[in-house]
């Protein structure tokens, strides 16, 4: 089946420095991939959508400037925490549709434990 | 906008007991697409079912299998011979067709399941 990785799966930082996580499409090519962000025991929310190219799409309420996303290839994207707070610290989760199967499943990575101290 | 409602925040079952999550949505939508996905311990989220809305055929997966109920907005999952690896967060999702590639996922906000020895 189809694999996505992120990187790091975990990472402790200090408050103010920029974090980036990277999101791959191991075998297959992903025109659009999803951030989500995580708190314990809650449900997964939707941050942005990016397309392979062009700029991402922000969901209400997420900080364009406080959370870069760049899709730069049709395997990779990352998210870049800027100035990170410890109200950032979350779980990330990314996920990835594929190229040739766009109406088919999202496959999601295993996720980035951010703790800013 | 969909909404997908997951009422019970947590479920038991015995192992090798049956057990069945419940979801309801609300879309005006005829044509979409409806899933669970598990999040064990771990935190990766795994596809268990999906279901196109325009097949009337319950969806089955090996012990998993779906009771989609169209006119009532509802699909519940019933894991059948329950395993003590099947105890993890469980959430149930929509999706639309429309917007192709960058159709988002709306989630509920999930069951955590246990499972007694």
């Amino acid at each position: 089946g189809a694999v996505v990785s992120q990187h790091p799966s975990r990472v402790i930082c200090k408050s103010g420095t920029s974090v980036k996580i990277e999101c791959r499409s191991l075998d297959f090519q992903a025109t659009t991939m999803f951030w989500y962000r995580q708190f314990p025991k809650k449900s997964l929310m939707l941050m942005a959508t990016s397309n392979e190219g062009s700029k991402a799409t922000y969901e209400q309420g997420v900080e364009k400037d406080k959370f870069l996303i760049n899709h730069a290839s049709l395997t990779l994207s990352t998210l870049t925490v800027t100035s990170a707070h410890p109200e950032d610290s979350s779980f990330y989760i990314c996920s990835a549709r594929d190229r040739l199967a766009p109406q088919e499943t999202q496959y999601f990575g295993p996720g980035t434990r951010l703790l800013v101290l | 906008a969909q909404t997908v409602t997951q009422s019970q925040p947590e479920m038991s079952v015995q192992e090798a007991e049956t057990v069945t999550l419940s979801c309801t949505y609300d879309t005006s939508e005829s044509d979409y697409y409806l899933f669970w996905y598990k999040q064990p311990p771990s935190r990766q989220m795994i596809l268990v079912i999906r279901q196109e809305a325009y097949k009337q055929q319950n969806a089955t997966e090996n012990r998993f299998s779906v009771n989609f109920q169209k006119a009532a907005k509802s699909f519940s999952l019933k894991i059948s011979d329950s395993q003590l690896g099947d105890a993890a967060m469980y959430f149930c999702a929509y999706r639309s067709p429309r917007a192709g590639a960058n159709s988002k996922l709306t989630f509920g906000k999930g069951i955590t399941l246990s499972v007694r020895p």
